[in-house]
């Protein structure tokens, strides 16, 4: 019984066109976020929401829009791709404790976008 | 939070103690050290995390400084799968989880 589900797990489309990647989680958490994990293996946070609220929301391009339609999902969509959104993105969530973010974050198996 | 510092890569005999070590000199009191890993092709998967004391878990210890400076985390008893990349962490309650370029281990038989 997968803890935080994304798909798809593969993706690949032309440079220009839309597309969206999903994630669920079933662990009951009040955070979700978004990593991407590029070429050479950096991860980096992108967005953050808790309890549908966006909370972190890094210098990324607003061709990205996180939507989160209920604390157990947090989707992702990208507009117009472009070669350099090429990487593998990562959903996560975590339980807040004392009204904080605890480190301790539960990802899933990864996205693996490919721009053509 | 505080910037970390990790060697790039390590190896470690199957079945011996792999010990990965972990700079933070400029940790705050309020910081946690936290570790990561990430097995090829997979998320990230949290192994452990501690503030002042040292603390134990069913996959890892973790040993931090009196002064907090740095950290250790130690598999004792290494298999082929421990092969990944070990991500430390100074991290703030409430914070971003910020990952560094952690420390390629590589488990040999």
């Amino acid at each position: 019984d997968t803890a935080v589900s994304q798909t798809p797990k593969y993706l690949v489309t032309q440079m220009g066109n839309d597309k969206s990647i999903k994630c669920e989680q079933n662990l009951g958490h009040d955070t979700m976020y978004w990593y991407k994990q590029d070429s050479k293996k950096f991860l980096k946070i992108m967005f953050s929401y808790n309890n549908k609220e966006l909370i972190i929301n890094e210098t990324v391009p607003n061709r990205f829009s996180p939507k989160s339609p209920d604390k157990a999902h947090l989707n992702l969509h990208i507009n117009s791709l472009e070669l350099g959104d090429s990487a593998v993105y990562f959903c996560a969530s975590s339980q807040a404790k004392q009204f904080a973010n605890t480190g301790e974050l539960f990802f899933g198996e990864g996205s693996r976008l490919t721009v053509l | 939070d505080a910037k970390t510092t990790q060697p790039t890569s390590m190896d470690c005999a199957e079945g011996r103690a792999a010990n990965l070590p972990c700079n933070h000199s400029t940790i705050s009191g309020n910081e946690y050290v936290y570790w990561y890993r990430q097995i090829h092709s997979q998320g990230p998967q949290y192994i452990i995390h501690g503030l002042k004391n040292n603390e134990t878990n069913e996959m890892a210890s973790l040993i931090i400084t009196e002064d907090r400076k740095s950290s250790t985390l130690i598999l004792p008893h290494a298999t082929l799968r421990d092969t990944a990349v070990y991500y430390c962490i100074a991290f703030n309650q409430g914070g971003k989880l910020i990952f560094g370029q952690g420390t390629e281990l590589s488990v040999k038989p």
